[in-house]
């Protein structure tokens, strides 16, 4: 068990939906990240949010936001699905710091209908 | 989306033999990272490493931190049917970021 915990475990919905996944981090961690992983694919990088400000963005939709609350958990909110959104969406943690080591979530089994 | 190079993408091997895998890129990196991913579950962090050269172990799991930065290697020795999974190596930069680049992953299959 890493530590982070991310709801829900599955999620089935149909095109053109908004869902909402949210992510709590390891204690003591400041840093969340989002990455999808397609099937069969490798982890695509989407946003990462330190002490509650982007600090790192990467391949993310427009369709797509996110945000960590003063409580430090985020949530990654996907709108307008699409049947390619479909994948596993992972949230990661870590204490912050350049180059420091992040933990990973169970992840979110998104199927888009 | 960037990605390392990892390789083999996919490899079968009798159960009892040592694996290989590797990670370059081409950009120089201060933090190399290994993951391994079971079906349908978060990647599990096996080895961090921090140093040029470093050389780290975690039971039968050895990697290394190559020395132009470029580079990493896990080593599994003497592997068992549990070690089935996909291993991910991750990079971070120099360059100030905080984000970490993905290999596309090895696929490792054991057969008893």
């Amino acid at each position: 068990d890493s530590g982070v915990t991310q709801t829900p475990k599955h999620l089935i919905t149909a095109t053109g939906q908004r869902v909402t996944l949210r992510c709590s981090p390891r204690s003591g961690d400041l840093s969340v990240y989002w990455y999808q992983q397609s099937l069969d694919q490798g982890l695509q990088f989407l946003i990462q949010y330190y002490n509650g400000e982007e600090r790192a963005k990467g391949n993310i939709l427009e369709r797509f936001s996110a945000q960590q609350f003063p409580d430090l958990h985020s949530e990654l909110n996907l709108s307008s699905l699409e049947l390619g959104d479909s994948a596993l969406y992972f949230c990661a943690s870590s204490v912050g710091k350049v180059g420091d080591t992040q933990y990973f979530g169970p992840g979110t089994r998104l199927t888009v209908l | 989306g960037q990605q390392l190079n990892q390789s083999p993408q996919s490899m079968f091997i009798q159960e009892g033999e040592d694996v290989s895998m590797n990670c370059t890129s081409s950009s120089i990196f201060n933090t190399w990272l290994w993951y391994k991913q079971d079906p349908g579950e978060g990647p599990v962090l096996l080895i961090a490493l921090y140093k040029a050269g470093e050389l780290t172990s975690n039971g039968r799991l050895t990697a290394q931190f190559g020395i132009t930065r470029k580079d990493s290697f896990l080593n599994i020795s003497a592997s068992i049917p549990s070690d089935v999974g996909i291993y991910f190596c991750a990079g971070s930069s120099t360059s100030g970021t905080y984000k970490y680049i993905f290999g596309t992953g090895t696929r490792l299959k054991v057969l008893a």
